[in-house]
C-alpha cells in the first residue's frame, strides 16, 4: 500500500476534462507545499508536470493544472488529448523520515 | 538542456552488491540547486525514492533501505553512484537517477531507467 493515496484509475473523453486525487496527511501533502505530479508513458521515465503544487515547468501544457485542499492535492487535465494517457504519479515532501513519498499512480484512459 | 544516463550490469545474482552509476551532462552537480536522486519501480509497480546526494557528499537514504545502500558521488567526473548490498528478487526493478531541486523537493530531469534483474 502506497503513503499517498491515489485512484488506480480514471478516464475521460477527447476534449473532456479529468481529475486526478492524492491523499496523504498532514505530515506531507496538508503540511507543505512541495506536491509534484509525474506523466509515465509505457517503457519511458516520468515527466514532472506540475511542481510546488500548481507550478508548471517550461515546456509543460497550460491543460495541465494543480492545486490543494487539505490533505489532498489534485490534478487536472482539461481538454482531454489521445497523447495524455498514460500513468500519472503524485509526489510530496514528508516531515518523517522516509523524506519523499509517491502515490501508487493513476491509469488514464483516453476513451 | 541537463541529461543523465544510468548504467551497470543489467543482471545481479541474490546476496551480491547491485552498482549502478548516473553520468550526469548539460549542467553540473557540483551545484548549490540541486540534490541527485536514485529511484526505483519494481515491474508494474509504484516509484520508490532511494535516497539523494548533494555535491559536497551530504546523503539522505530511504530508511526502509538505508542498512543496504550508499550512494556516492564523484564531481571531477560529473557521475553519482548507487550500491545496494545483499540484494534479493524483490530488489528487481528499473533504477532512474534523477535531478533534484534542493528545498523543493520534485524530480525535474530524468534518465531514461535501466532494468536490474536479480536472478541466479
Amino acid at each position: 500500500q502506497s503513503a499517498l493515496t491515489q485512484p488506480a484509475s480514471v478516464s475521460g473523453s477527447p476534449g473532456q476534462s479529468i481529475t486526478i486525487s492524492c491523499t496523504g496527511t498532514s505530515s506531507d501533502v496538508g503540511g507543505y507545499n512541495y506536491v509534484s505530479w509525474y506523466q509515465q508513458h509505457p517503457g519511458k521515465a516520468p515527466k514532472l508536470m506540475i511542481y510546488g503544487v500548481r507550478n508548471r515547468p517550461s515546456g509543460v501544457s497550460n491543460r495541465f493544472s494543480g492545486s490543494k485542499s487539505g490533505n489532498t492535492a489534485s490534478l487536472t487535465i482539461s481538454g482531454l488529448q489521445a497523447e495524455d494517457e498514460a500513468d500519472y504519479y503524485c509526489s510530496s515532501y514528508t516531515s518523517t523520515s522516509t523524506h519523499v513519498l509517491f502515490g501508487g499512480g493513476t491509469k488514464l484512459t483516453v476513451l | 538542456q541537463v541529461q543523465l544516463q544510468e548504467s551497470g550490469p543489467g543482471l545481479v545474482k541474490p546476496s551480491q552488491t547491485l552498482s549502478l552509476t548516473c553520468a550526469v551532462s548539460g549542467g553540473f552537480i557540483h551545484n548549490d540547486d540541486y540534490y541527485w536522486s536514485w529511484i526505483r519501480q519494481p515491474p508494474g509497480k509504484d516509484l520508490e525514492w532511494i535516497g539523494y546526494i548533494f555535491y559536497s557528499g551530504a546523503t539522505h537514504y530511504n530508511p526502509s533501505l538505508q542498512s543496504r545502500i550508499t550512494i556516492s558521488v564523484d564531481t571531477s567526473k560529473n557521475h553519482f553512484s548507487l550500491k545496494l548490498n545483499s540484494v534479493t528478487a524483490a530488489d528487481t526493478a528499473v533504477y532512474y537517477c534523477a535531478r533534484t531541486r534542493s528545498g523543493a523537493h520534485y524530480f525535474d530531469y530524468w534518465g531514461q531507467g535501466t532494468l536490474v534483474t536479480v536472478s541466479s
